[in-house]
């Protein structure tokens, strides 16, 4: 299963909502989990099962879709947010990931 | 708390092998399957291979089939990765993550929340 992440990058300001996409080449149902990603940390699980937020993770990060579009919602940006984000579809193995949205301050 | 090291990168030529060792504490790991995810230069996050919590399943991504293999000691409380035949592509921060489900035998994978904080592996003559 192919996961096409758009866009690949972003450029955004501290407030703006930013909403990321995921598709997949075929329908995966719910079984979709986001993950952020900054350079020299460990990926850090935001959402899974389409809209679960993971506990610990601010109310401001969001994820909806089921099938195979799939979106991830920053509802306010925050200094902390830029990092790439990643879409990973747990239908089946292998489990593959998207190619990744990097967000960047404007 | 969870705590995963991982061990054992470094720069190998073209051809060659490497194992991978993920030091796992904090929870019972005979209970949890595992996986290996990688990070290329400049690329996205790669899944590459994942074993069932006692060692009878295994899937592994197309890329590393053949080549990678996976496998775990329980009684170490550590999870491997030997990778043979070993490509410029294979060049990559090697990550192992914990599966969330304790005693899953389900055959779908699942959401990663403990990652390592990778082991770095170069491919290059």
């Amino acid at each position: 299963i192919q996961l096409t992440q758009s866009p690949s990058s972003l450029s955004a300001s501290v407030g703006d909502r930013v909403t990321i996409t995921c598709r997949a080449s075929q329908g995966i149902s719910s079984y979709l989990a986001w993950y952020q990603h900054k350079p020299g940390k460990a990926p850090k699980l935001l959402i899974y099962a389409a809209s679960t937020l993971q506990s610990g993770v601010p109310s401001r990060f969001s994820g909806s879709g089921s099938g195979t579009d799939f979106t991830l919602t920053i509802s306010s940006l925050q200094p902390e947010d830029f990092a790439t984000y990643y879409c990973q579809q747990l239908n089946s193995y292998p489990a593959t990931f998207g190619g990744g949205t990097k967000v960047e301050i404007k | 708390q969870v705590q995963l090291v991982e061990s054992g990168g470094g720069v190998v030529q073209p051809g060659g092998s490497l194992r991978l060792s993920c030091a796992a504490s904090g929870f019972t790991f005979s209970s949890f399957g595992m996986h290996w995810v990688r990070l290329a230069p400049g690329k996205g996050l790669e899944w590459v291979a994942f074993i069932r919590y006692d060692g009878s399943n295994k899937y592994y991504a197309d890329s590393v089939k053949g080549r990678f293999t996976i496998s775990r000691d329980n009684s170490k409380n550590t999870l491997y990765l030997q990778m043979n035949s070993l490509r410029a592509e294979d060049t990559a921060l090697y990550y192992c993550a914990k599966d969330p489900l304790s005693t899953s035998t389900r055959d779908k994978p699942a959401q990663l929340g403990y990652w390592g904080q990778g082991t770095l592996v170069t491919v290059s003559s």
